[in-house]
């Protein structure tokens, strides 16, 4: 059973470009989020995603982020016209449930993780 | 607003050396709280969930505990492979808040 796979492993920019990072889940798994975690930082949270639908975007950007899980396909994380404070460590994680409901096991696995450089 | 803070920063341990790492939350409606492993350039790996006051999770050298404010790691005779940054998190219905973590070395 595959863990969560994350491609590419490392991605450099230039200014100006953009960026696509893409998210494949534990089988089994529906449910999405994406990290950013900085050099000597924690993990922020960004969106959560399910199949279809964003439920949770308050992480992320308002401008030049956006997210998508389709019904058949990777999640992917799309950055805009990257600036050099977009450069991090970008973590997808996934969990088989919604998280909150009564008996546990609201555990998310994290996929290896995208380092993004802007140069 | 939830926050979640981690003590110490850094620690170092001589191989055998047994101590604690602390976790502490501000929350409100606290679901779960979650023990991760970090390696340098890896993702973090699962280590444990605790869902209520007083439960307690062992693994290996590992032992997690929880308490209304609080939560910790201890780590009876750790050996350098021991050595990661290990996170704690804690979620809130949909919402997951992670700590900065704690590096830890354990030198032979």
């Amino acid at each position: 059973n595959a863990g969560v796979m994350q491609n590419p492993r490392h991605l450099v920019r230039r200014r100006g470009q953009e960026a696509r990072l893409r998210c494949s889940p534990m089988k089994g798994h529906s449910h999405v989020y994406w990290y950013r975690q900085l050099p000597e930082e924690g993990l922020k949270f960004m969106v959560y995603l399910q199949k279809e639908n964003i439920i949770d975007e308050s992480g992320m950007p308002k401008e030049r982020f956006s997210a998508e899980f389709p019904k058949e396909g990777p999640s992917i994380l799309r950055i805009q016209q990257v600036v050099r404070g977009d450069s991090a460590a970008y973590f997808c994680a996934s969990s088989p449930r919604l998280p909150g409901l009564a008996g546990g096991r609201d555990e998310q696995f994290f996929g290896p993780g995208t380092r993004l450089t802007v140069l | 607003e939830d926050q979640v803070t981690q003590s110490p920063e850094a620690l170092r341990l001589q191989e055998g050396e047994s101590s604690s790492l602390n976790c502490s939350y501000t929350v409100s409606g606290l679901r779960g709280l979650f023990w991760y492993r970090q390696d340098p350039g890896k993702g973090p790996e699962f280590l444990f969930t605790l869902y209520s006051a007083g439960e307690e999770k062992e693994k290996e050298r590992l032992k997690a505990t929880l308490t209304k404010k609080e939560s910790f790691l201890h780590i009876t005779a750790p050996k350098p492979e021991d050595s990661a940054t290990y996170l704690c998190a804690s979620n809130y219905g949909q919402n997951f808040v992670f700590g900065p973590g704690t590096r830890l070395s354990v030198l032979p």
